[in-house]
C-alpha cells in the first residue's frame, strides 16, 4: 500500500530546461510535504518543502507546487544544470504521536541532465 | 556543524549471522529514525526515538531487529540473525525540536550498506 507514489523512475532533460517531477499521495493526514535529493553513496539531503496550507514556495531555481484538492505535488528546477542529476524522492510528513512527526517515502525519480 | 554519523559505511555478512550499526545524530537533535532503504526503493521507517524513548516502531521486525538510544544521543541498530532480504542501505536520520517546520525536517547520514550473502 504505497501512500506516496512517484509514478516516472526516471526522467532526462537538456542543460537549460526546466525539469518537472511529481508526486501524488493518498492519505489526508499528511500535512507538510518535503523534497530530497539523492547522489550515489550519500544519504538523503533535504532540498525544499511545502505546508499543505499553501500551494506554491520558491527556493532560488527550486519550487514545490501543491494541489491538495488532486493530492498532488511537482518539483520544479529551473534551469536545469548538470549538477542536478541526482534521485529525487518526494516523502510526506504527518504527526507520529505527541510532538513527533514521521515521513513516508515515495520510490524516488532519477534526473539526468545532459550538457 | 557536524552531520548525522553513521558507521560502518559497508559490511557484508552471512545469513544468520548478526550484525550492527551505529549512528551519531547531529548535537542537540532529540529524534532519531533509523531507516530502511531497499534498492529501487525509497526509504522506509523502521523506528523513531524521542530521547531515549521510542516513539513508533511499528515497522521494526521485532523478531530480529532491536534499536536502542540508552543515553538519548547515539544509537545501535542489530539485526540478529540476518536474513538475505536484509540486504539494503540503512540510514540514520535526526531532526530537531525546533519550532515549526524544523520538527518536520529529517537530516540524514550516508547510511550503512549491509550486503547478506
Amino acid at each position: 500500500d504505497q501512500q506516496v507514489k512517484q509514478n516516472s523512475p526516471s526522467l532526462s532533460v537538456q542543460e537549460g530546461r526546466i525539469s518537472i517531477l511529481n508526486c501524488d499521495y493518498t492519505n489526508s493526514m499528511f500535512d507538510y510535504f518535503l523534497w530530497y535529493k539523492k547522489y550515489p553513496a550519500e544519504g538523503p539531503t533535504f532540498l525544499i518543502s511545502i505546508s499543505s496550507i499553501k500551494d506554491k514556495n520558491e527556493d532560488g531555481r527550486f519550487t514545490v507546487f501543491l494541489n491538495k484538492s488532486a493530492k498532488h505535488l511537482s518539483l520544479h528546477i529551473v534551469p536545469s544544470q548538470p549538477g542536478d542529476s541526482a534521485v529525487y524522492f518526494c516523502a510526506a510528513s504527518v504527526r507520529s504521536g505527541g510532538s513527533n512527526y514521521k515521513l513516508t517515502f515515495g520510490k524516488g525519480t532519477l534526473l539526468t541532465v545532459n550538457p | 556543524e557536524a552531520g548525522v554519523a553513521q558507521s560502518p559505511r559497508y559490511k557484508i555478512i552471512e545469513k544468520r549471522q548478526s550484525v550492527a550499526f551505529w549512528c551519531n545524530p547531529i548535537s542537540g537533535h532529540a529524534t532519531l529514525y533509523w531507516y530502511q532503504q531497499i534498492l529501487g526503493q525509497g526509504p522506509k521507517l523502521l523506528i523513531q526515538f524521542q530521547n531515549n524513548g521510542v516513539v513508533d516502531d511499528s515497522q521494526l521486525p521485532k523478531d530480529r531487529f532491536s534499536a536502542e538510544r540508552l543515553k538519548g544521543v547515539d544509537s545501535t541498530l542489530k539485526i540478529q540473525p540476518a536474513k538475505l532480504e536484509d540486504s539494503a542501505v540503512y540510514l540514520c536520520a535526526s531532526s530537531s525540536e525546533g519550532l515549526g517546520s524544523h520538527r518536520r525536517i529529517q537530516y540524514f547520514g550516508a547510511g550503512t550498506r549491509l550486503s547478506v550473502l
